[in-house]
């Protein structure tokens, strides 16, 4: 149980384009879910809090009006990277705390992001 | 939610146990401690928690020291496939330190 799905696993995106990353909750309603940014050999790095009905939370640094999240419903939030540049390719994870509450947080499988 | 201190890499030969350490000397009395793994170009995987006691379930052991100030990840049986990064976190926070890459040799 406690699954989420990430839609795709990967995209290749012409620079200047937008791309949509999708993270849905399988089995469970996530009212908030975490999208999270990992460069080559490096660790995940928050990027934003995703709440069902509201605005979305971003870390300190990160362009509000670039990665556009949007959490519609209690499955599914939405990652888009608008006019995306080569420096924007990355792996892009989500995840949603497991809604029993003490088994921690569940993962995507990963979005690999190569703008060309 | 308290820092975590992992080593930044540790071998381990096939089939032997392979022990990871985290230290988290400020963890609060009612945090749990975590333990992830990144499977190259995956996403992170849960392993086992636990808060005071002892834990062990089809994938790992974890003790936790009577202080709580560090715990240690038991792989009793490493296999080429536990070759991941292995992330310790305290309670419920959400950034990632380095953790550990963990590489199992045959």
């Amino acid at each position: 149980g406690a699954v989420v799905s990430q839609h795709p696993s990967w995209v290749i995106c012409k620079s200047g384009t937008s791309v949509k990353i999708e993270c849905r909750s399988l089995d469970f309603q996530a009212t908030t879910m975490f999208w999270y940014r990992q460069f080559p050999k490096q660790s995940l790095m928050l990027m934003a809090t995703s709440n069902e009905g509201s605005k979305a939370t971003y870390e300190q640094g990160v362009e509000k009006d670039k990665f556009l999240i949007n959490h519609a419903s209690l499955t599914l939030s939405t990652l888009t990277v608008t006019s995306a540049h080569p420096e924007d390719s990355s792996f892009y994870i989500c995840s949603a705390r497991v809604p029993r509450g003490i088994e921690g947080y569940t993962f995507g499988s990963g979005t690999r992001l190569t703008v060309v | 939610d308290a820092k975590t201190t992992q080593p930044t890499s540790m071998d381990c030969a096939e089939g032997r146990a392979a022990n990871l350490p985290c230290n988290h000397s400020t963890i609060s009395g009612n945090e749990y401690v975590y333990w992830y793994r990144q499977i190259h170009s995956q996403g992170p995987q849960y392993i086992i928690h636990g808060l005071k006691n002892n834990e062990t379930n089809e994938m790992a052991s974890l003790i936790i020291t009577e202080d709580r100030k560090s715990s240690t990840l038991i792989l009793p049986h490493a296999t080429l496939r536990d070759t991941a990064v292995y992330y310790c976190i305290a309670g419920y926070a959400l950034n990632f330190g380095k953790g550990t890459s963990l590489l199992v040799t045959p």
